[in-house]
């Protein structure tokens, strides 16, 4: 079946815009993540969400970072006011959520590559 | 909090010859590890995983590693590298979150490059 996806691929902004980015999680996982991705470094858990529960937004670097998922399925990463530091590949990974050793297994998508000129 | 510890930013390995790559783990209870592989501008890849059990783990690609709780290490290895093989590593160590989901805390990656 379809895995995650993500768009845009790549988006390049100036500083000071808002940009959203998009992830479709693999059907019928209730449980998404996002991640950030510098140069160089590991992946930085941003947020996730599980179900109808309050998102776990305890990742967030900033309150310039926010993300909803709609209907328990496409969930966008807003970043308002871009810095240039914000530049980095952002991944989604999704998981079946349930309790146990199912929910650790996180596919990824792609990611999307931000630069912020 | 847990951490992960990946020591070899970069190794370069030649096609056939074996491979080990590091990782070193710090978590206060018993870790659920990972090893995932990222190829240039794709996602990440589930390579094999560890919760609990026997403490050499298979998986794919003709990969495998070892918990070693006294060591609080879980190495990668394959005794034939691939060309094909050649990409970035990543080592993750999970811990469980709010609710059932979790979240994992990754190491920052050995890019292997294979030589012919």
């Amino acid at each position: 079946g379809a895995g995650v996806s993500q768009s845009p691929s790549n988006k390049v902004t100036e500083k000071g815009k808002d940009v959203e980015l998009r992830c479709d999680p693999i059907s019928g996982h209730t449980a998404l993540y996002w991640y950030r991705q510098s140069l160089g470094q590991g992946l930085e858990f941003l947020i996730y969400f599980q179900g109808n529960s309050a998102p776990d937004k305890s990742g967030l670097p900033s309150d310039r970072f926010s993300a909803e998922r709609t209907g328990g399925s496409v969930s966008t990463l807003t970043i308002q006011r871009t810095q240039q530091e914000d530049s980095a590949v952002y991944l989604c990974a999704s998981s079946l959520g349930l309790a146990g050793r199912a929910s650790y297994e996180q596919y990824f998508g792609p990611g999307t590559r931000l630069t912020v000129t | 909090a847990q951490s992960v510890t990946q020591p070899d930013i970069h190794i370069t390995v030649s096609e056939g010859a074996s491979l080990e790559l590091r990782c070193n783990y710090s978590y206060g209870a018993t870790p659920y590890l990972f090893w995932y592989v990222q190829s240039p501008g794709q996602g990440l890849q589930l390579l094999l995983k560890y919760f609990s059990g026997d403490t050499l783990v298979q998986g794919i690609k003709g990969f495998e590693a070892e918990f070693k709780r006294s060591q609080s290490s879980f190495n990668l290895r394959k005794p034939s590298v691939h060309w094909s093989d050649a990409a970035e590593y990543f080592c993750a160590v999970g811990a469980l979150g709010t609710g059932t989901a979790s979240k994992l805390t990754f190491g920052t990656g050995t890019r292997l490059q294979v030589t012919l």
